[in-house]
């Protein structure tokens, strides 16, 4: 079965700086591939995802990069800001399968002021 | 709408008692799912269901139980408490499953089992 694995499990940038959250997959068919953001104390929440066919997707401050020969994906966070400060969690899946879903570990992201 | 509701917030169980984790969505969605969340751990699947009257395994069932009688509601029942079921539990749903789409998330239960 699909395996994801994420890196680094904590990050701390300062105000204004980059983050970059790295993830990999170990099933060849996913095709499919969810950001996640959880807030304290809240449910997760979609924020980005991109799909096998597309290499990179750009939504405002936040991009996600996919490398399907390598099986790996990444989130990139760019001029961060203190509402970023969250946990992020990578996800990998089959499109047709959304049952079959497989979360990372998460990424505890901070944010210096 | 409210979304996708939880009921309780919080919770502490003696070993062997058991509790029922409600879930309610607004939002029409056929598909609901449970989640468990352990410290420093990803999100894993405990049941799911695609609609009234249907429910599957997840990658983490044993222990648990559910219904769906309803196209809103979908409890989960934990018979028996125990330790290893000490977790935060996250209810989700979403409008079709069979091709992925956004899944929305309540705010939680976490359950303590002593």
């Amino acid at each position: 079965g699909e395996n994801v694995e994420q890196h680094p499990s904590t990050l701390s940038v300062q105000e204004g700086d980059s983050a970059v959250i790295k993830c990999t997959y170990s099933d060849s068919a996913s095709n499919y591939f969810p950001w996640y953001k959880q807030e304290l104390g809240k449910g997760p929440q979609l924020i980005i995802d991109i799909r096998s066919n597309v290499g990179e997707k750009k939504d405002q401050r936040i991009a996600v990069t996919l490398n399907k020969t390598a099986k790996h994906f990444s989130l990139h966070i760019t001029e961060t800001q203190p509402e970023d400060s969250a946990v992020y969690f990578c996800a990998a899946t089959l499109y047709s399968s959304a049952s079959k879903i497989i979360f990372g570990s998460g990424t505890r992201l901070s944010i210096r002021p | 709408n409210a979304g996708v509701t939880q009921t309780p917030k919080f919770r502490i169980l003696k070993i062997g008692q058991s509790m029922t984790l409600q879930c309610t969505q607004d939002m029409n969605h056929n598909y609901m799912y449970w989640y468990r969340q352990d410290p420093g751990m990803g999100l894993k699947l405990i049941y799911y269901s695609v609609g009234a009257g249907i429910t599957d395994k997840g990658e983490v069932p044993n222990g648990y139980n559910v219904s769906r009688s309803t196209t809103e509601d979908f409890p989960l029942r934990l018979e028996l408490a125990a330790p290893s079921q000490t977790s935060v539990y996250f209810c989700a749903s979403s409008y079709d499953g069979q091709y992925f789409v956004e899944q929305f998330f309540g705010p939680g239960t976490r359950l303590t089992v002593l």
